[in-house]
């Protein structure tokens, strides 16, 4: 089946830990994403990478960051820069230059 | 500074009544208009989506109704059921990758039996 998988599902940090949430699609796309998604807000885009080796930053990037190794895998490690992580993250990827996102099941990280 | 801007925060309809949700946006420059829908503890799935060469686009139960010079859109859900009971989401890009996707606050709906 193709589609984005994201793990773990669950993941529990202590504060001052980086942490690292994996995300792969068989898609076959180009551009992939990350976004985070907190209560009553809606989804805000972190990083995307629209090639391999290249990523760019999106409205939040303060406090992750990303690699793009492989077409297929688009990593985020959460710093311990970032202020406020806990949150739901969720992966997603496109053809470039296309609206169209699909999106993985999501982590939800709970700094503890 | 929102680009899009959703409403309600929240929706409650009973079994087959019809769900409305209202979106607006500013940047005119917009030509793509997809909505989401959500199920508790999962990724976002594309319901629907419009460009604004048509004001109204439907699938099955699900319609986009979209007003360019009033730079609005809204779904409409007809005979909603207890399964569509989620979390939607309305989002507005330029056709040039979801980079540029801009969604709004999302409405979660719950439909009554």
């Amino acid at each position: 089946d193709g589609g984005i998988t994201q793990s773990p599902k669950y993941l529990f940090r202590k504060e001052g830990q980086n942490v690292t949430l994996s995300c792969e699609q068989n898609l076959n796309h180009d551009a992939m994403y990350w976004y985070r998604q907190d209560p009553g807000q809606g989804l805000r885009l972190i990083y995307y990478s629209q090639i391999v080796n290249d990523f760019q930053k999106g409205d939040i990037a303060e406090g992750y960051s990303v690699s793009r190794e492989k077409k297929e895998s688009f990593p985020l490690t959460v710093t311990s820069a970032q202020k406020n992580p806990t949150a739901f993250y969720l992966c997603a990827s496109s053809r470039v230059r296309a609206s169209e996102a699909f999106f993985g099941q999501g982590t939800r990280l709970t700094v503890v | 500074q929102q680009q899009v801007k959703q409403s309600p925060q929240s929706l409650i309809v009973q079994k087959g009544g019809i769900s409305i949700i209202n979106c607006a946006y500013e940047n005119t420059a917009f030509d793509y208009f997809p909505w989401y829908q959500q199920f508790p503890g999962k990724g976002p799935a594309l319901l629907i989506a419009i460009r604004p060469d048509v004001s109204e686009k439907k699938e099955g139960r699900f319609t986009i109704s979209f007003n360019k010079s009033a730079k609005q859109f809204s779904l409409h859900i007809m005979d909603s059921q207890p399964g569509d009971s989620a979390t939607y989401f309305c989002a507005a890009s330029r056709e040039t990758g979801a980079n540029n996707l801009f969604f709004g606050t999302g409405t979660r709906l719950t439909v009554i039996p």
